[in-house]
């Protein structure tokens, strides 16, 4: 079965460095999300993406965030100068159709990002 | 500001035991998803309830969702060591598949 893969599985990162976390979505899915989930706390919706620009963003997603597909296959989450509180687990998902209930959403794995 | 209450918050039962989880709320919903998460993974679908009082079974587990699209609960029968993990409820919030979750519930089923 296809699945929506992540890397790096896990990224250190010190204090203000930036970082780009990337996705390979479900090759012929349409909409694509970043969700984050902080230890021990929700899984949270950031960004949703289609037609190649940003659809939703939450408040957690600032002007410290964004998001590219730069080649029609990869999805990437990009921090540019990252914080100690973004430390957390940042899941990719893709959809093949957002309106339909039967279209299920995949999760891809996560990469785990610590922010020393 | 809409918000799921997933209950109870950690669960510890014997093989072979029943179990109910719960996900409420004091929004309605259009559709509530149910998802298992184990660790180091991300979140796997399990069910996706859309009309009010439907229920749907997937081998051993029964997921029902209230009249009133409010709330929905996900029972297990005879419970067996591979269910232990995470079980998240979602519901969309506003268009576009954005979900938001419940903070889950943690079940671990004991041999």
């Amino acid at each position: 079965e296809p699945e929506v893969t992540q890397t790096p599985s896990h990224q250190v990162t010190q204090m203000g460095q930036e970082v780009i976390l990337r996705c390979v979505p479900i090759s012929n899915h349409l909409y694509f999300y970043w969700y984050r989930q902080i230890l021990g706390q929700k899984v949270e919706f950031l960004v949703s993406f289609y037609n190649n620009e940003i659809s939703e963003k939450s408040e957690i997603f600032d002007d410290q965030f964004s998001v590219e597909r730069p080649d029609g296959s990869n999805f990437t989450l990009k921090i540019r100068s990252t914080k100690l509180e973004d430390s957390a687990m940042y899941f990719c998902a893709s959809i093949l159709d957002s309106s339909s209930y039967n279209s299920p959403l995949h999760f891809g794995n996560g990469t785990r990002l610590t922010v020393t | 500001t809409q918000l799921l209450k997933q209950s109870p918050q950690f669960l510890s039962i014997q093989e072979g035991e029943n179990l109910t989880v719960y996900c409420n709320s004091s929004s309605v919903f259009s559709s509530l998803q149910w998802y298992r998460q184990e660790p180091g993974e991300g979140p796997v679908l399990l069910v996706t309830v859309v009309t009010g009082g439907e229920v749907k079974k997937l081998k051993r587990l029964t997921f029902q969702f209230g009249d009133a699209r409010k709330d929905s609960s996900l029972h297990i029968t005879a419970a067996q060591p591979g269910d232990t993990g995470l079980y998240l409820c979602a519901g969309p919030s506003g268009g576009y598949n954005k979900l938001i979750f419940g903070a889950g519930t943690r079940l671990a089923v004991h041999p």
